[in-house]
């Protein structure tokens, strides 16, 4: 397993309270991706970064902000929380566009976060 | 902007029965395709990938997809189920020189005895 961890695994919140969900990884690697997956809708990227404090935008990223102070460790906050962004969240992580690498994106186990 | 339909959202089929679940994708560039499997309460593996090269692409637990490019398809396909492999499956589309991954809506797999 590629070494990526999420914390917590399990979250319940009220509606309006600030929620910051941690993803970090062991391997090194320099990319690192926020999604969510909701019934019927796949996985949709909320969130992607490139670098230490370079981030940028997915197509579901209103109401999250994220931060990568540190190669190993990508934040997602989700500022007021609502419930709409009851779901299940994964961290994963890239080691670039190397075809040696595989262009492989690796998973971590998920944080379910429940807003109620 | 690229995406991926997965044509089916469930797929319920016997044990040893064969299965094939379909994924179309639409891009103007070209593109690596995967496929991620989820067990229940956790996370996407990868089950297997598309780089280039042959367009037949094998897993290690018996599973195979075909990329067709003219058809835009990657579909994954299994002669003998299993039922440890019910799961949900995800296709999923990477553009060349891109970094992210784009998502079908995944399709469950559900074994009967």
């Amino acid at each position: 397993d590629a070494g990526i961890t999420q914390s917590p695994r399990h979250k319940v919140t009220e509606t309006g309270t600030p929620v910051t969900l941690r993803c970090h990884q062991t391997e090194n690697h320099r990319y690192m991706y926020w999604y969510r997956q909701d019934p019927g809708h796949g996985l949709r990227l909320i969130h992607y970064s490139y670098g230490v404090k370079d981030t940028d935008k997915g197509e579901v990223s209103d109401g999250y902000s994220v931060s990568r102070s540190k190669t190993e460790d990508f934040l997602l906050t989700l500022e007021s929380a609502t419930s709409s962004q009851t779901s299940v969240y994964f961290c994963a992580i890239s080691g670039g566009l190397d075809l040696f690498s595989g262009n492989t994106i690796y998973f971590g186990e998920g944080s379910w976060l429940t807003v109620v | 902007a690229q995406s991926v339909t997965q044509l089916d959202s469930q797929v319920p089929v016997f044990e040893e029965a064969p299965v094939e679940l379909r994924c179309n994708y639409s891009s103007s560039v070209s593109v690596y395709l995967f496929w991620y499997v989820q067990y229940p309460n956790q996370g996407l593996q990868l089950l297997l990938k598309y780089l280039s090269g042959s367009t037949l692409v094998e897993s290690i637990n018996g599973f195979e997809a075909e990329f067709n490019k003219s058809q835009t398809s990657f579909h994954l396909r299994k002669p003998s189920v299993h039922i440890s492999d019910t799961a949900e499956y995800f296709c999923a589309v990477r553009l060349q020189g891109a970094q992210k991954l784009v998502f079908g809506q995944g399709t469950r797999l559900t074994i009967n005895p």
